[in-house]
């Protein structure tokens, strides 16, 4: 069964620092992974996905995530943390079944 | 392009009362899917669709819930009867194919007293 771990349920920083938020998965054979972000009171938003090729993508909103085929991650970045950036973000894997979401990390960036 | 829309955008009902939400998704897109998510976790896929056809249920409670897309576009899902723990975001997405990038609606938050 595939499953994705957040281990962070909420990451704090400062606007302009550098943000990573977390994400381990596990999936039988290659996976499909998202990021999404939730703002108060709205629908999920596609950040970005990994199916195959470079190792980093980058995706909306200046965010970029890593996938790390070895340590099963697929971390997210943004190099400047902004305050608008927070909010509540998930992780999703899928090895061609169901999308299954991570519990989520929520950002807060401090001015 | 228009998103996914869904309705309504809030409900409060009693428990044991029947329930149903409605979701148009993004036009052309094949498949759609209702998820649920509890406060405090992330979405959990109830049921997805491929054109009017039922790809995934497994974890559809369905002594209670119920969905169709009849013609293949807009869907419905109903509760029925509600319990207090099916209060939570239900949320619908579509995506042009299976396991693609998934376009999300704004939810319709159910509270079940």
């Amino acid at each position: 069964a595939q499953s994705v771990a957040q281990p962070e349920d909420q990451v704090n920083v400062a606007e302009g620092n550098p943000l990573t938020v977390k994400c381990t998965y596990s999936v039988s054979g290659n996976p499909y992974l998202f990021w999404y972000v939730q703002y108060p009171n709205r629908g999920l938003q596609f950040l970005l996905k990994y199916i195959t090729g470079d190792n980093l993508v980058k995706g909306s909103y200046g965010f970029e995530a890593e996938f790390n085929k070895s340590q099963t991650s697929f971390h997210l970045k943004k190099p400047s943390a902004l305050v608008s950036d927070s909010a509540l973000y998930f992780c999703a894997v899928t090895g061609f079944q169901k999308l299954v979401f991570g519990t989520g990390t929520r950002l807060l960036v401090s001015p | 392009e228009a998103g996914v829309a869904q309705s309504p955008r809030y409900k409060i009902i009693e428990k044991r009362q029947s329930v149903a939400f409605w979701c148009n998704p993004i036009s052309g897109h094949a498949t759609l899917y209702w998820y649920q998510q509890i406060l405090g976790q992330g979405p959990k896929l109830l049921i997805q669709f491929q054109n009017n056809g039922v790809v995934d249920d497994s974890q559809l409670p369905k002594d209670r819930f119920s969905a169709e897309r009849l013609k293949g576009v807009d869907s419905t899902l109903k509760i029925q009867p509600a319990k207090l723990e099916d209060s939570a975001v239900y949320l619908c997405a579509s995506s042009g194919y299976i396991d693609n990038e998934q376009f999300f609606g704004p939810g319709t938050r159910l509270t079940v007293l």
